[in-house]
């Protein structure tokens, strides 16, 4: 099946600590993107990805980084520069020129205590 | 993008049809209107776009008004698994846009809950 897999869908790590999240597709999507939600909020963008090896910063990247050595997979570090790390995750890919719409990951809910 | 309004909360019975408005006035005439779900604890679903005439697909049909600054969208026979929250979202489409800052603004939507 074709879609977009982010691991683990749980996270729980000590602060102090940096944790990658994992996003993979098989869309054969140009562009990613990582979000954040907060509980009862929308969502805002951490950073995006429009082509292999190249990637920008969104709204809230501070704290954040990023890689797109293929296609396939843009994983997202959360560092410990990142003052308030909790939240839900998301990945998506699409929203490039073959597509009009953009397709989301399950999401990753990260846990820092 | 232009911005959008959306009723916080609204209950349908299941087996009606649920209507869900959206009011975009400041949208511009190259902005789609597309619909977004997002069911608690997982990712936004993608459900349904338009730019003048009305669509529908196998999810909703999407009614946007001739001035273009409002829409709803409809499932024409809710059920529980319905339950979420709908994003309503105006902006280029990605076809068409310059690749300037390409994101979903997501505002909080409308949390809408099918009753049994």
């Amino acid at each position: 099946d074709g879609g977009i897999t982010q691991s683990p869908k749980y996270l729980f790590r000590k602060e102090g600590q940096n944790v990658t999240l994992s996003c993979e597709q098989n869309l054969n999507h140009d562009a990613m993107y990582w979000y954040r939600q907060d509980p009862g909020q929308g969502l805002r963008l951490i950073y995006y990805s429009q082509i292999v090896n190249d990637f920008q910063k969104g709204d809230i990247a501070e704290g954040y980084s990023v890689s797109r050595e293929k296609k396939e997979s843009f994983p997202l570090t959360v560092t410990s520069a990142q003052k308030n790390p909790t939240a839900f995750y998301l990945c998506a890919s699409g929203g490039d020129r073959d597509s009009y719409e953009q397709y989301f990951g399950p999401g990753t809910r990260l846990t820092v205590t | 993008d232009a911005k959008t309004t959306q009723p916080p909360s609204m209950d349908c019975a299941e087996g009606r049809a649920a209507n869900l408005p959206c009011n975009h006035s400041t949208i511009s005439g190259n902005e789609y209107v597309y619909w977004y779900r997002q069911i608690h604890s997982q990712g936004p679903q993608y459900i349904i776009h338009g730019l003048k005439n009305n669509e529908t697909n196998e999810m909703a049909s999407l009614i946007i008004t001739e001035d273009r600054k409002s829409s709803t969208l409809i499932l024409p026979h809710a059920t529980l698994r319905d339950t979420a929250v709908y994003y309503c979202i105006v902006r280029v489409a990605w076809k068409e846009s310059n690749f300037g800052n390409e994101k979903l603004t997501f505002g909080t939507g409308t949390r809408l809950t099918i009753i049994p």
